[in-house]
């Protein structure tokens, strides 16, 4: 199977911009939850969706935003970029019969913010 | 809402000896608490996992115990080799939420 797959893996863009990225989960996987990578901050949650939903949201401004597509892709977007948003941008699938939470992450996105 | 706390930042090891990395979490809620290895420039991978239910489990030379009662938890690797050294994350997730609260991570250095 294949893994985890984020698209674009880096990405440059200036204060003020939005961006989106892009996850699609492995196969069959219907839940995608995203995280952002600081050195300062670690791993933090950002949100989580299962069929189109969102069911959970960590601790962000409404600037972060994301949704879910039919075939549980799911795309992220910044708007109105702030320096502070440069990060790795992760994204995690997780099998829909899993009675537990085994999240597998795809290779990131690198989002720096001029 | 969870809190996980890692120790230590850092870790330098001789090849061949035994590492020990230790996580204490808060909320009671918590069920499942994964380990992820991530090595430079690369996604962090799942090494090994425990659920709530069991105290200690085994995958080779990794293996990871669990104390409720203290709220803590902790991953060992022995015969340590070069090719571990990475950081490693510990986390926590509690119920049905599929929201990871990860520790600070770990920097493991395997010295030849």
């Amino acid at each position: 199977k294949a893994g985890v797959t984020q698209t674009p893996r880096y990405l440059i863009k200036t204060r003020g911009q939005q961006v989106t990225l892009s996850c699609s989960p492995i196969s069959g996987h219907r839940s995608v939850s995203w995280y952002q990578q600081t050195p300062g901050q670690g791993l933090q949650f950002l949100f989580e969706y299962f069929s189109e939903t969102q069911r959970n949201k960590g601790n962000f401004p409404g600037r972060f935003s994301g949704r879910q597509f039919s075939n549980s892709r799911s795309e992220m977007n910044v708007s109105t970029l702030e320096l502070g948003d440069s990060a790795l941008y992760l994204c995690a699938s997780t099998p829909r019969t899993s009675s537990y939470n085994e999240q597998f992450f795809g290779p990131g996105t690198r989002l720096t913010v001029l | 809402g969870e809190n996980v706390e890692q120790h230590p930042s850092t870790l330098s090891v001789q090849e061949g000896d035994s590492a020990v990395i230790k996580c204490t979490y808060s909320d009671s809620a918590s069920n499942y608490f994964p380990w992820y290895k991530q090595e430079l420039g690369k996604r962090p991978q799942l090494i090994i996992d425990i659920r709530s239910n069991v105290g200690e489990k085994k995958d080779q030379r990794i293996a990871v115990t669990l104390n409720k009662t203290a709220k803590h938890f902790s991953l060992h690797i022995t015969e340590t080799q070069p090719e571990d050294s990475a950081v490693y994350f510990c986390a926590a997730c509690s119920g049905s939420a599929r929201q990871l609260t990860f520790g600070s991570g770990t920097q493991l250095t395997v010295l030849p």
